[in-house]
């Protein structure tokens, strides 16, 4: 039983092109994240969504747009992708209401733009 | 503003040694702090985290680490190294203040010589 899972685990698209990951946690939590890791294994918070509200929306392009249908699924489309666009997207969740904030990840998807 | 530090890009261990990763924190709120480990290829998988209480908290496959407020630190230790355990370690810091965004240090690479 995958905790965290999203699809695709890699997408090679062209540059213009517009493309969704999904998320999608079956842990019950109530938060879920995504975040960009970079070339440089930089990671950082994109959006966070809590019970379907966003709460946190990072300095983001808004070329990116989050989507969470309902509190087990947080989907990801974005519109016109660029080449710096090309990163490990990684989406998270946690349970905020239980207090523990730990975030569990999922395996990572590895966006190439061409 | 919020900032992770790990002040060592990359480590190389003998096996059966002893291994410190260091990381300090800069925070405006009272942080919850965590150390993950990657896989090449793979997720963050949570190996500890630090909410309150005792500020030497044990994690898993052998990893510890210790909360000093005085130096702003949470550094990650294990008393011998393994051969498996040679991935990348990241330091992240949330706050309840900052809608529990996590912010990650830039990772420390693990290498392991046999």
């Amino acid at each position: 039983d995958t905790a965290v899972s999203q699809t695709p685990k890699y997408l090679v698209t062209q540059m213009g092109n517009d493309k969704s990951i999904k998320c999608e946690q079956n842990l019950g939590h109530d938060t879920m994240y995504w975040y960009k890791q970079d070339s440089k294994k930089f990671l950082k918070i994109m959006f966070s969504y809590n019970n379907k509200e966003l709460i946190i929306n990072e300095t983001v392009p808004n070329r990116f747009s989050p989507k969470s249908p309902d509190k087990a699924h947080l989907n990801l489309h974005i519109n016109s992708l660029e080449l710096g666009d090309s990163a490990v997207y990684f989406c998270a969740s946690s349970h905020e209401t239980g207090g523990t904030y730990e975030q569990y990840f999922g395996p990572g998807t590895r966006l190439t733009v061409t | 503003a919020q900032s992770v530090t790990q002040p060592d890009i990359h480590i190389t261990v003998s096996e059966g040694a002893s291994l410190e990763l260091r990381c300090n924190y800069s925070y405006g709120a009272t942080p919850y702090l965590f150390w993950y480990v990657q896989s090449p290829g793979q997720g963050l998988q949570l190996l500890l985290k630090y909410f309150s209480g005792d500020t030497l908290v044990q994690g898993i496959k052998g990893f510890e680490a210790e909360f000093k407020r005085s130096q702003s630190s949470f550094n990650l230790r294990k008393p011998s190294v393994h051969w498996s355990d040679a991935a990348e370690y990241f330091c992240a810091v949330g706050a309840r203040e900052y809608g529990n965004k996590l912010v990650f240090g830039a990772g420390t690479i693990l290498r392991v010589k046999s």
